[in-house]
Protein backbone atom coordinates (compact mmCIF):
# COMPACT_ATOMS: atom_id res chain seq x y z
CA UNK A 1 0.00 0.00 0.00
CA UNK A 2 0.76 3.66 -0.01
CA UNK A 3 3.08 5.09 2.74
CA UNK A 4 5.34 8.22 3.09
CA UNK A 5 8.07 7.93 5.53
CA UNK A 6 10.48 9.82 7.10
CA UNK A 7 13.32 8.41 7.83
CA UNK A 8 14.29 10.38 11.61
CA UNK A 9 12.17 11.30 13.49
CA UNK A 10 14.29 14.07 15.08
CA UNK A 11 17.56 15.39 13.18
CA UNK A 12 20.07 17.96 15.40
CA UNK A 13 21.66 20.08 13.26
CA UNK A 14 24.31 23.47 13.95
CA UNK A 15 23.49 26.76 13.42
CA UNK A 16 25.30 27.31 9.72
CA UNK A 17 25.26 23.80 8.68
CA UNK A 18 23.00 22.21 6.24
CA UNK A 19 20.35 19.97 7.29
CA UNK A 20 19.22 17.28 5.13
CA UNK A 21 15.79 15.44 5.68
CA UNK A 22 14.99 12.53 3.98
CA UNK A 23 11.60 10.50 3.09
CA UNK A 24 10.99 7.37 1.63
CA UNK A 25 7.73 6.55 -0.93
CA UNK A 26 6.27 3.44 -1.35
CA UNK A 27 4.46 4.39 -4.80
CA UNK A 28 6.36 3.88 -7.71
CA UNK A 29 3.83 5.79 -9.77
CA UNK A 30 3.58 9.09 -7.21
CA UNK A 31 4.38 11.94 -9.61
CA UNK A 32 4.12 15.06 -7.45
CA UNK A 33 5.66 15.48 -4.30
CA UNK A 34 5.64 18.56 -1.72
CA UNK A 35 7.28 19.43 1.43
CA UNK A 36 5.86 21.01 4.33
CA UNK A 37 7.32 22.95 7.73
CA UNK A 38 5.39 23.49 10.56
CA UNK A 39 5.63 25.40 13.48
CA UNK A 40 5.30 25.25 16.65
CA UNK A 41 1.52 26.13 17.26
CA UNK A 42 0.46 26.97 13.28
CA UNK A 43 -0.29 25.01 10.17
CA UNK A 44 1.80 23.46 7.69
CA UNK A 45 3.84 26.19 5.37
CA UNK A 46 4.26 24.87 1.89
CA UNK A 47 8.24 25.01 1.17
CA UNK A 48 8.85 23.71 -2.00
CA UNK A 49 7.48 20.80 -4.50
CA UNK A 50 8.66 18.59 -7.08
CA UNK A 51 7.27 16.73 -9.95
CA UNK A 52 8.12 13.42 -10.83
CA UNK A 53 9.55 14.58 -14.75
CA UNK A 54 12.24 16.49 -12.32
CA UNK A 55 15.57 15.32 -10.40
CA UNK A 56 15.77 18.57 -8.59
CA UNK A 57 14.27 21.56 -7.90
CA UNK A 58 15.87 24.21 -6.35
CA UNK A 59 14.39 27.25 -3.90
CA UNK A 60 15.60 30.09 -1.73
CA UNK A 61 18.06 28.12 0.86
CA UNK A 62 16.35 24.73 -0.12
CA UNK A 63 16.66 22.35 -2.55
CA UNK A 64 14.36 19.06 -3.21
CA UNK A 65 15.89 16.09 -4.46
CA UNK A 66 14.10 13.39 -5.99
CA UNK A 67 15.41 9.64 -7.18
CA UNK A 68 12.82 7.53 -8.53
CA UNK A 69 15.07 4.70 -8.65
CA UNK A 70 14.77 4.18 -5.03
CA UNK A 71 11.90 5.84 -4.53
CA UNK A 72 13.15 8.86 -2.16
CA UNK A 73 12.97 12.33 -1.48
CA UNK A 74 15.15 14.79 0.52
CA UNK A 75 15.22 18.06 1.48
CA UNK A 76 18.09 20.35 2.14
CA UNK A 77 18.12 23.12 3.87
CA UNK A 78 21.22 25.48 3.19
CA UNK A 79 23.35 27.26 5.95
CA UNK A 80 20.62 26.29 8.66
CA UNK A 81 18.79 29.33 10.81
CA UNK A 82 17.15 29.03 13.91
CA UNK A 83 13.98 30.01 12.42
CA UNK A 84 14.37 26.75 10.35
CA UNK A 85 13.48 24.65 13.72
CA UNK A 86 10.01 23.16 13.04
CA UNK A 87 8.52 19.92 11.72
CA UNK A 88 9.18 19.23 8.49
CA UNK A 89 6.59 16.70 6.42
CA UNK A 90 6.78 15.15 2.79
CA UNK A 91 3.66 14.30 1.29
CA UNK A 92 2.99 12.99 -2.27
CA UNK A 93 -0.76 13.19 -4.33
CA UNK A 94 -2.99 10.30 -4.05
CA UNK A 95 -3.78 8.51 -6.86
CA UNK A 96 -1.35 9.45 -8.58
CA UNK A 97 -1.69 11.59 -11.86
CA UNK A 98 -5.76 11.62 -10.82
CA UNK A 99 -5.73 15.37 -9.67
CA UNK A 100 -7.86 14.04 -7.18
CA UNK A 101 -6.35 16.55 -4.62
CA UNK A 102 -5.66 14.37 -2.00
CA UNK A 103 -2.39 14.14 -0.53
CA UNK A 104 -0.79 11.04 1.99
CA UNK A 105 1.69 12.59 4.45
CA UNK A 106 4.64 11.53 6.29
CA UNK A 107 4.94 11.54 10.54
CA UNK A 108 7.31 14.08 10.17
CA UNK A 109 10.68 15.16 11.10
CA UNK A 110 11.80 17.28 13.79
CA UNK A 111 14.68 19.75 12.94
CA UNK A 112 16.68 20.93 16.17
CA UNK A 113 18.95 24.31 15.66
CA UNK A 114 21.79 24.71 17.63
CA UNK A 115 23.23 27.69 18.19
CA UNK B 1 -1.59 31.67 6.43
CA UNK B 2 -4.31 34.11 6.54
CA UNK B 3 -6.47 33.20 4.09
CA UNK B 4 -7.43 30.39 5.90
CA UNK B 5 -8.92 30.78 9.16
CA UNK B 6 -10.05 28.45 11.85
CA UNK B 7 -12.55 29.03 14.65
CA UNK B 8 -12.21 28.27 17.62
CA UNK B 9 -8.70 28.27 18.03
CA UNK B 10 -9.03 25.97 21.40
CA UNK B 11 -11.46 23.99 22.46
CA UNK B 12 -12.31 22.13 25.95
CA UNK B 13 -15.63 19.90 25.41
CA UNK B 14 -16.91 16.97 27.57
CA UNK B 15 -18.06 13.48 26.53
CA UNK B 16 -21.06 13.24 24.27
CA UNK B 17 -21.29 16.75 23.27
CA UNK B 18 -21.95 18.02 19.72
CA UNK B 19 -19.28 20.46 18.81
CA UNK B 20 -18.51 22.14 15.42
CA UNK B 21 -15.35 23.53 14.04
CA UNK B 22 -14.98 25.86 11.17
CA UNK B 23 -13.19 26.93 8.44
CA UNK B 24 -13.17 29.76 6.02
CA UNK B 25 -11.07 30.50 3.09
CA UNK B 26 -10.31 33.81 0.55
CA UNK B 27 -8.08 32.04 -1.40
CA UNK B 28 -10.96 31.21 -3.99
CA UNK B 29 -10.31 27.70 -4.00
CA UNK B 30 -12.96 25.19 -4.71
CA UNK B 31 -11.51 22.29 -3.07
CA UNK B 32 -11.27 22.11 0.92
CA UNK B 33 -10.14 19.59 3.43
CA UNK B 34 -9.98 18.26 6.90
CA UNK B 35 -6.83 16.98 8.62
CA UNK B 36 -6.66 15.25 11.60
CA UNK B 37 -3.27 15.45 13.89
CA UNK B 38 -2.13 13.45 16.41
CA UNK B 39 1.51 12.91 18.02
CA UNK B 40 3.86 11.02 15.93
CA UNK B 41 0.95 9.87 13.15
CA UNK B 42 0.98 12.87 10.80
CA UNK B 43 -1.54 14.47 9.27
CA UNK B 44 -4.62 12.07 8.16
CA UNK B 45 -7.86 13.21 6.23
CA UNK B 46 -10.92 13.18 7.79
CA UNK B 47 -13.26 14.54 4.70
CA UNK B 48 -12.96 16.44 1.73
CA UNK B 49 -15.12 18.44 -0.62
CA UNK B 50 -14.23 19.35 -4.07
CA UNK B 51 -17.21 21.87 -5.03
CA UNK B 52 -20.24 22.78 -2.25
CA UNK B 53 -22.63 19.76 -4.10
CA UNK B 54 -19.19 17.36 -3.24
CA UNK B 55 -18.46 15.74 -0.16
CA UNK B 56 -16.39 12.59 0.74
CA UNK B 57 -14.93 10.79 2.90
CA UNK B 58 -10.98 10.40 3.91
CA UNK B 59 -9.33 7.76 6.60
CA UNK B 60 -10.63 8.11 9.16
CA UNK B 61 -14.00 9.46 8.57
CA UNK B 62 -15.80 7.82 11.50
CA UNK B 63 -17.38 9.84 14.28
CA UNK B 64 -17.30 13.24 12.87
CA UNK B 65 -19.71 14.57 9.79
CA UNK B 66 -19.13 18.00 7.55
CA UNK B 67 -20.95 20.83 6.11
CA UNK B 68 -19.74 22.75 2.89
CA UNK B 69 -22.01 25.81 3.25
CA UNK B 70 -20.80 27.60 0.35
CA UNK B 71 -17.51 27.82 -1.62
CA UNK B 72 -15.08 29.48 1.04
CA UNK B 73 -16.85 27.79 4.61
CA UNK B 74 -15.86 24.07 5.16
CA UNK B 75 -17.26 23.04 8.92
CA UNK B 76 -16.38 19.62 10.31
CA UNK B 77 -18.76 18.55 13.33
CA UNK B 78 -18.08 15.80 16.24
CA UNK B 79 -21.98 14.25 17.05
CA UNK B 80 -20.90 12.97 20.15
CA UNK B 81 -16.97 13.94 21.18
CA UNK B 82 -15.08 11.04 22.89
CA UNK B 83 -11.48 11.28 24.13
CA UNK B 84 -9.71 10.07 21.55
CA UNK B 85 -11.14 12.77 19.37
CA UNK B 86 -8.85 15.06 21.48
CA UNK B 87 -6.01 15.97 18.48
CA UNK B 88 -5.03 19.13 16.47
CA UNK B 89 -7.46 19.51 13.64
CA UNK B 90 -6.25 21.51 10.27
CA UNK B 91 -8.25 22.67 7.37
CA UNK B 92 -6.54 23.19 4.31
CA UNK B 93 -8.15 24.24 0.80
CA UNK B 94 -6.37 23.93 -2.96
CA UNK B 95 -7.28 25.15 -6.74
CA UNK B 96 -8.37 22.36 -8.74
CA UNK B 97 -7.46 21.89 -12.69
CA UNK B 98 -3.64 22.15 -11.87
CA UNK B 99 -1.28 19.15 -11.33
CA UNK B 100 0.01 21.25 -8.40
CA UNK B 101 -2.65 20.34 -5.45
CA UNK B 102 -0.49 22.23 -2.91
CA UNK B 103 -2.75 22.50 -0.49
CA UNK B 104 -2.66 25.61 2.11
CA UNK B 105 -3.50 25.37 5.24
CA UNK B 106 -5.04 27.20 8.69
CA UNK B 107 -3.40 27.55 11.61
CA UNK B 108 -5.43 24.66 13.25
CA UNK B 109 -7.99 24.19 16.14
CA UNK B 110 -6.75 22.69 19.16
CA UNK B 111 -9.41 20.01 20.88
CA UNK B 112 -9.39 18.68 24.10
CA UNK B 113 -12.21 16.34 25.01
CA UNK B 114 -12.48 15.30 28.42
Amino acid sequence: GESVGLHLPTLSVQEGDNSIINCAYSNSASDYFIWYKQESGKGPQFIIDIRSNMDKRQGQRVTVLLNKTVKHLSLQIAATQPGDSAVYFCAENSPPGGNTGKLIFGQGTTLQVKP
Amino acid sequence: DADVTQTPRNRITKTGKRIMLECSQTKGHDRMYWYRQDPGLGLRLIYYSFDVKDINKGEISDGYSVSRQAQAKFSLSLESAIPNQTALYFCATSKAGSWKETQYFGPGTRLLVL
